[in-house]
């Protein structure tokens, strides 16, 4: 079945510094690939999507690229900002699945210091 | 923008006991779903519904019920709560752009 691997648990970064987080999948045909994140107390909502290959989605000064080759939805930012600081979701939806399912990878925390 | 509201937003139950969640959104999205948010596990689907009147089961559906009684209303329902069913629980609309709720922190005592 589809699967989503990230970044295991906390990344913790001095703010300025770039931010990456991993994030690679499994998925029998051919997926659409979404970062969502959750602040502090908060619902998670939609940060990126990408729906074609090669394409660069970018939001609040993140972007990630779809790279079908490697199976893999990386989220990067030049220069983290304390307000990055939250959960990130990466999460998955087949392309012949119900429109809207989505399956979620286990989140990673950033959390960005002074 | 888009408004999902969940009630209650906190809640403390007895094992055993009936719990009903209830989600409303304003939106007139046709999806709504149930997660769970557990550490270490994310965002879980339980049940889904593409309409008044449907529901599906999603990944982790033992130990609920969903229903979807209009296009705006969808509440999930725990007949017998048990201790491992403590989490904060979500509620979302929409397509590939969801739209969540403010959470529900249940704890089943």
């Amino acid at each position: 079945g589809d699967s989503v691997t990230q970044t295991e648990g906390l990344v913790t970064l001095t703010e300025g510094l770039p931010v990456m987080l991993n994030c690679t999948y499994q998925s029998t045909y051919s997926p659409f690939l979404f970062w969502y994140v959750q602040h502090l107390n908060e619902a998670p909502k939609l940060l990126l999507k990408s729906f074609t290959d090669n394409k660069r989605p970018e939001h609040q000064g993140f972007h990630a690229t779809l790279h079908k080759s490697s199976s893999s939805f990386h989220l990067q930012k030049s220069s983290a900002q304390l307000s990055d600081s939250a959960l990130y979701y990466c999460a998955l939806s087949e392309a012949t699945q119900v429109v809207g399912q989505l399956t979620f990878g286990r989140g990673t925390r950033l959390q960005v210091y002074a | 923008e888009a408004a999902v509201t969940q009630s209650p937003r906190n809640k403390v139950a007895v094992t055993g006991g009936k719990v009903t969640l209830s989600c409303n959104q304003t939106n007139n999205h046709n999806n709504m779903y149930w997660y769970r948010q557990d550490t270490g596990h994310g965002l879980r689907l339980i049940h889904y519904s593409y309409g008044a009147g449907s529901t599906e089961k999603g990944d982790i559906p033992d130990g609920y019920k969903a229903s979807r009684p209009s296009q705006e209303n969808f509440s999930l329902i725990l007949e017998l709560a048990t201790p491992s069913q403590t989490s904060v629980y979500f509620c979302a609309s929409g397509d590939y752009e969801q739209y969540f709720g403010p959470g529900t922190r249940l704890t089943v005592l």
